[in-house]
């Protein structure tokens, strides 16, 4: 699976957007991107996924470049729970496929 | 989503003794399970890959004998640190998805510390 490469720390004010680059430059035309994230002490928590457009859910919103090699998690009010460890994966939808962890981005949301 | 429960959620161990892990995914079958071992300010580290019904699949570096892994049902799979040292120390997490081609789900983290 392609590599990721993400800023390892940001800080956030409470309220505001969140932005998150993840940079997949070696992705291929079947390898989605997933985002997770870990607050402390957690398992790893699913965000979303995408693979050519844009996707929203209630959490967050992907934003995919044209040409696939980068992408943007945003976090369009972030609260201090969205403290965690965020990280970005990009693996094919294979059966038996895992997910492999790089060191993913800590945001810090402050007050 | 689906949920993937561990339990326990925290052990502490003798040196030189075994302790099980359960994972179970509670609302829906898994006939492939992942574990992970995560170190302090480390990352997750794939260990494993538990297969219903046959042998797991383990990572490079990772002892098989020490590290037993049993996925008996299609939703529980466990794994048994053998012989546990106080480097085995650390955060051990399950993961499993519904179908091969959508979103994986991980259980809550067992803390084991071996003293």
């Amino acid at each position: 699976d392609a590599k990721t490469t993400q800023p390892p720390s940001m800080d956030c004010a409470e309220g505001r957007a969140a932005n998150l680059p993840c940079n997949h430059s070696t992705i291929s035309g079947n390898e989605y991107v997933y985002w997770y994230r870990q607050i402390h002490s957690q398992g790893p928590q699913y965000i979303i996924h995408g693979l050519k457009n844009n996707e929203t859910n209630e959490m967050a919103s992907l934003i995919i470049t044209e040409d696939r090699k980068s992408s943007t998690l945003i976090l369009p009010h972030a609260t201090l729970r969205d403290t965690a460890v965020y990280y970005c994966i990009v693996r094919r939808n294979n059966a038996g496929n895992m997910l492999t962890f790089g060191g993913g981005t800590r945001l810090m949301v402050k007050p | 989503g689906a949920v993937v429960s561990q339990h326990p959620s925290r052990v502490i161990c003798k040196s030189g003794t075994s302790v099980k892990i359960e994972c179970r995914s509670l609302d829906f079958q898994a006939t492939t399970m992942f574990w992970y071992r995560q170190f302090p300010k480390q990352s997750l580290m794939l260990m494993a890959t538990s297969n219903e019904g046959s042998k797991a699949t383990y990572e490079q570096g990772v002892e098989k004998d020490k590290f037993l892994i049993n996925h008996a049902s299609l939703t529980l799979s466990t794994l048994t640190v053998t012989s546990a040292h106080p480097e085995d120390s650390s955060f051990y997490i399950c993961s499993a998805r519904v179908n091969w081609n959508t979103e994986a789900f991980f259980g809550q983290g067992t803390r084991l510390t071996v003293v």
